[in-house]
């Protein structure tokens, strides 16, 4: 099992619609959590740390399941500005371990 | 203006012509890591220093070396260049690992061994 996956997409949606992108983590001993952003071929960016109890910022909102060892991110009101990688983030201790990316394309 | 730096950020070169990238933070961060981006593998990581001359491999350190003499550099070095090592790659520096500690990432170098 790889250390994080995600669904590579791409994920295509209207401006307005609702997307949910997935993540699942292998190191049960994982402590932090993170999704990060980035535009094509640019640094990624931290959109959201993903805490226990799950978090929210403005259309935004992340979960966790620790014993699932599931994370996700769910995108309300998609903007075209929206459109990027999106990135599963996990602390292994030592290093970030990053997920391939989730690509998410709003169109007008 | 909290960033890190990056050079250069486009190089091309030729096989086995020892090279090195720099990166510097001006965050006074403990933390920072080179990671490297390749279509169809995201990033990984291939070395990272927990402070100043503390530094370890990461997952893909072959062929790489790094040194951190200073809290704010953390050169990347290319002893003898492949082309397997044409990457786009990034330097990052942070306060720690943990909740809420954000990675700041720098602009990327983008390398090309022919």
């Amino acid at each position: 099992r790889k250390e994080v996956e995600q669904d590579p997409g791409p994920f295509n949606v209207p401006e307005g619609a609702t997307v949910a992108f997935n993540c699942t983590y292998s190191n049960s001993a994982s402590q932090s959590f993170f999704w990060y952003r980035q535009d094509c071929r640019k640094e990624p960016k931290l959109l959201m740390s993903v805490y226990s109890s799950g978090n929210e910022d403005g259309r935004f909102t992340a979960q966790l399941n620790r014993a699932s060892q599931y994370i996700s991110l769910l995108i309300r009101d998609s903007k075209l500005s929206d459109s990027a990688t999106y990135l599963c983030v996990v602390n292994k201790g030592t290093a970030l371990i990053f997920g391939k990316g989730t690509t998410l394309s709003v169109s007008s | 203006e909290a960033q890190v730096t990056q050079n250069p950020r486009y190089l091309i070169t030729v096989t086995g012509k020892k090279l090195t990238v720099t990166c510097s933070q001006n965050m006074n961060h403990e933390y920072m890591s080179w990671y490297r981006q390749d279509p169809g593998l995201g990033l990984r990581q291939i070395y990272y220093s927990m402070n100043v001359e503390v530094t370890d491999k990461g997952d893909v350190p072959e062929g790489y070396k790094v040194s951190r003499k200073e809290k704010r550099n953390f050169p990347l070095i290319l002893e003898s260049p492949s082309p397997n090592q044409t990457s786009l790659y990034f330097c990052a520096s942070s306060l720690g690992l943990g909740q809420g500690t954000e990675a700041f990432f720098g602009q990327g170098t983008r390398l090309t061994v022919v």
